[in-house]
């Protein structure tokens, strides 16, 4: 089963229309993060934000947020304000914290992105 | 300026060949990582390291090899095993192995075999 799921491939928004990225995760874990990249055209992939799966408020950097809703298990970033910059693959990762669960501390594992395009 | 540095950026590799790709990081940061990303997918872990001189496989180690000698430096080897290494390789680095932890990226090498 994946364990990052973006269900959508590619997405469109006019510039300074706020736009949803879609990230399903799936985890028996109690003890999670939730990571957000942007990997432009050039390849390099670039932190936006974080969730801690016991952070009680969604977290929020500049005209980033995720929408984080638990019990659903869904980690949705939200793009305020769209610009022509924000044209990129977006990718939803997920650490998990227990060994146990087969997960570990060590590595990010990714969704398969989405393809975000920001019409002038 | 702090930061990731991985070169070539642009890698050809010969059948039979091994090659080796370089990422050095100035962050001080204890953990490094390769991850391998194919066309239209997401990236996938191949090693880690915590520490100097300790490495773990990650999953699909298989046809690779890396050192880690020095904080600094955490080089990977493509070896002639891995039969299908076509991809872009990203290095990543953080301060600790831990789940809290942001994992920060190199600017990539895009392997190609002639």
């Amino acid at each position: 089963a994946q364990k990052i799921t973006q269900t959508q491939p590619g997405m469109f928004v006019q510039e300074k229309e706020a736009v949803t990225l879609d990230c399903t995760y799936d985890t028996s874990d109690q003890s999670y993060g939730l990571f957000w990249y942007k990997q432009p055209s050039s390849g390099e992939m670039i932190f936006l934000i974080y969730q801690g799966s016991y952070d009680e408020q969604n977290a929020t950097e500049g005209r980033y947020s995720l929408n984080f809703q638990k019990a659903r298990k869904s980690a949705n970033l939200v793009i305020s304000a769209s610009q022509l910059g924000d044209s990129a693959m977006y990718f939803c990762a997920m650490r998990e914290g227990s060994i146990n669960s087969g997960g570990s501390n060590y590595k990010l594992t990714f969704g398969k992105g989405t393809l975000l395009t920001v019409n002038p | 300026d702090g930061g990731i540095t991985q070169s070539p950026k642009y890698l050809f590799r010969k059948e039979g060949q091994n090659v080796t790709l370089s990422c050095e990081q100035n962050l001080n940061h204890d953990a490094m990582y390769w991850y391998r990303q194919d066309p239209g997918q997401g990236l996938r872990l191949i090693y880690y390291s915590q520490i100097v001189n300790d490495f773990q496989k990650g999953d699909i180690a298989e046809g690779y090899s890396v050192s880690r000698e020095k904080k600094e430096s955490f080089p990977l080897t493509v070896t002639s095993a891995q039969k299908n290494p076509t991809a872009f390789y990203l290095c990543a680095s953080s301060m600790l192995a831990a789940l809290q932890e942001t994992q920060y990226f190199g600017p990539g090498t895009r392997l190609l075999v002639l």
